[in-house]
C-alpha cells in the first residue's frame, strides 16, 4: 500500500497570511491526525478527524482549523500565521480511533 | 491531558553497546504504548509498540517493557549499530470524552559511535 502522504512538502509564508495543507491516509485507513513539530516543543497533537468529524483537539488557538473529506483525506488550515508557526506539520493515519499511526513525509512551513 | 515524560534527552553509546531509553506517564488509563524513531529530515516511523495487556515485548534487537503499577516504560536496544542513531519517542495514548489523543515524550537523541 501506498503510504501517507503530505502536500506540498515545504511552503514559506509571510506573517499574517494563511496556509492550507494536505494529507492523504494510507488506502482504507479513517482516521487522520495531525502534530507540530518543532526542536523545542518535540511532537504536539493538533487534532484528530475520524469519518469527516473532528474528535479531539490539542491545545492550539482557533487559528489551528482542519477537515476530513468523505475519502478519509484531510486539510489543516492556519490562519493568521505568526513567526512560531514555523514548524514541520505532520500528519498521521490509523485504520480508526486508539490504533497505530503511520506518519507522512510532514510539510515544512517557515514563516518571514 | 495525558503527560509523559521521556529521558535521557540525548544518549551516546559505543557500538555494541545496549542504550535504554525510559518513558513515565500520568494517565492510568492509557492503554497503548508506541515508540517511533526519526532520523534526520525523514518522518517518524514506528519501530514498535506495547498494549497494556502485556509486559514485555521483543522484536529482534528491540525490546519494550511496561510497568502498568508504576507508570512507566522502556526502550531497549542491544548490539547497537550506526544506523541506530536517530531521535527516538515514546508515547501514550489517552481517551478522554473528547476522544483519543497520542501524547508524545519530548524525544531521545541517540548516537552510536563506531
Amino acid at each position: 500500500k501506498a503510504g501517507v502522504t503530505q502536500t506540498p512538502r515545504y511552503l514559506i509564508k509571510t506573517r499574517g497570511q494563511q496556509v492550507t495543507l494536505s494529507c492523504s491516509p494510507i488506502s482504507g485507513h479513517r482516521s487522520v491526525s495531525w502534530y507540530q513539530q518543532t526542536p523545542g516543543q518535540g511532537l504536539q497533537f493538533l487534532f484528530e478527524y475520524f469519518s469527516e468529524t473532528q474528535r479531539n483537539k490539542g491545545n492550539f488557538p482557533g487559528r489551528f482549523s482542519g477537515r476530513q473529506f468523505s475519502n478519509s483525506r484531510s486539510e489543516m488550515n492556519v490562519s493568521t500565521l505568526e513567526l512560531g508557526d514555523s514548524a514541520l506539520y505532520l500528519c498521521a493515519s490509523s485504520p480508526g480511533l486508539g490504533e497505530t499511526q503511520y506518519f507522512g513525509p510532514g510539510t515544512r512551513l517557515l514563516v518571514l | 491531558g495525558e503527560n509523559v515524560e521521556q529521558h535521557p534527552s540525548t544518549l551516546s553509546v559505543q557500538e555494541g553497546d545496549s542504550a535504554v531509553i525510559k518513558c513515565t506517564y500520568s494517565d492510568s488509563a492509557s492503554n497503548y504504548f508506541p515508540w517511533y524513531k526519526q532520523e534526520l529530515g525523514k518522518r517518524p516511523q514506528l519501530i514498535i509498540d506495547i498494549r497494556s495487556n502485556v509486559g514485555e515485548k521483543k522484536d529482534q534487537r528491540i525490546a519494550v517493557t511496561l510497568n502498568k503499577t508504576a507508570k512507566h516504560f522502556s526502550l531497549h536496544i542491544t548490539e547497537t549499530q550506526p544506523e541506530d542513531s536517530a531521535v527516538y519517542f515514546c508515547a501514550a495514548i489517552s481517551n478522554s470524552n473528547s476522544g483519543y489523543a497520542l501524547n508524545f515524550g519530548k524525544g531521545t537523541s541517540l548516537l552510536v559511535t563506531p
